[in-house]
């Protein structure tokens, strides 16, 4: 079963705040994501990786930088965090799944951030 | 783009009645199909896919069929417990990185 887990379960923080959200998976998954979840909009792309130093944007970046540090660690950076940040982010880790790449994703239990 | 519809926000079932979720597609490719559940407090966690039309997937009771003429993957179970409250999220992969989601379904079962 593989394994994502995601630090701190909570936060909180103000406006301007510096913020940064941890992820670790222990699969050797090659893929890592970070998504957003917010009533209504279900599970919103924010970055993702298919590696150590690869980065590629979502689908809602602004206000977001990650880095990939190794296979294992991905982490979100909130430089200026701002109310519209307050979300509950999950990370989430896929391999391979053969040559049309359908692997399912695993998830980690989340991180509750609010930006007063 | 690619995208995921799930036309239901909630569906409100009484324990052994029949359920059906609606999930339809649209994309580029020939993506793989995949529905995922959420449990409260938890992240998603995967419940089955398929890959290719007429293909079945199925876990836990549920099912799903892929069907590329209608581009849809509705999810099914004969008789829901209260145990399956939940959210449950439909999503699509064409072979790259990035999946989509669906803005999911909220399953609220009552005994």
């Amino acid at each position: 079963e593989a394994a994502v887990t995601q630090s701190p379960r909570n936060k909180v923080t103000v406006t301007g705040g510096n913020v940064t959200l941890s992820c670790r998976q222990t699969n050797s998954h090659n893929y890592m994501y970070w998504y957003r979840q917010d009533t209504g909009h279900g599970l919103r792309l924010i970055h993702y990786s298919y590696g150590a130093g690869n980065l590629q944007i979502g689908d809602v970046p602004d206000g977001y930088k990650a880095t990939r540090t190794t296979q294992e660690d991905f982490f979100l950076l909130l430089e200026l965090a701002s109310p519209s940040q307050t979300s509950l982010y999950f990370c989430a880790s896929s391999g391979t799944g053969g040559p049309y790449n359908y692997a399912e994703q695993f998830f980690g239990p989340g991180t509750r951030l609010t930006v007063l | 783009g690619d995208s995921v519809t799930q036309t239901e926000g909630q569906v409100a079932l009484s324990e052994e009645d029949f359920l059906t979720i609606h999930c339809n597609y649209s994309a580029s490719g020939y993506p793989a199909l995949f529905w995922y559940v959420q449990y409260p407090g938890e992240g998603p966690q995967f419940l089955f896919r398929a890959s290719r039309d007429k293909e079945k997937g199925s876990s836990r009771g549920f099912e799903a069929t892929y069907d590329k003429g209608t581009t849809s993957f509705h999810l099914r179970k004969a008789s829901v417990q209260e145990s399956d409250s939940a959210v449950y999220y439909c999503a699509l992969r064409t072979g790259g990185y990035k999946v989509v989601f669906g803005s999911g379904t909220r399953l609220l079962v009552s005994p």
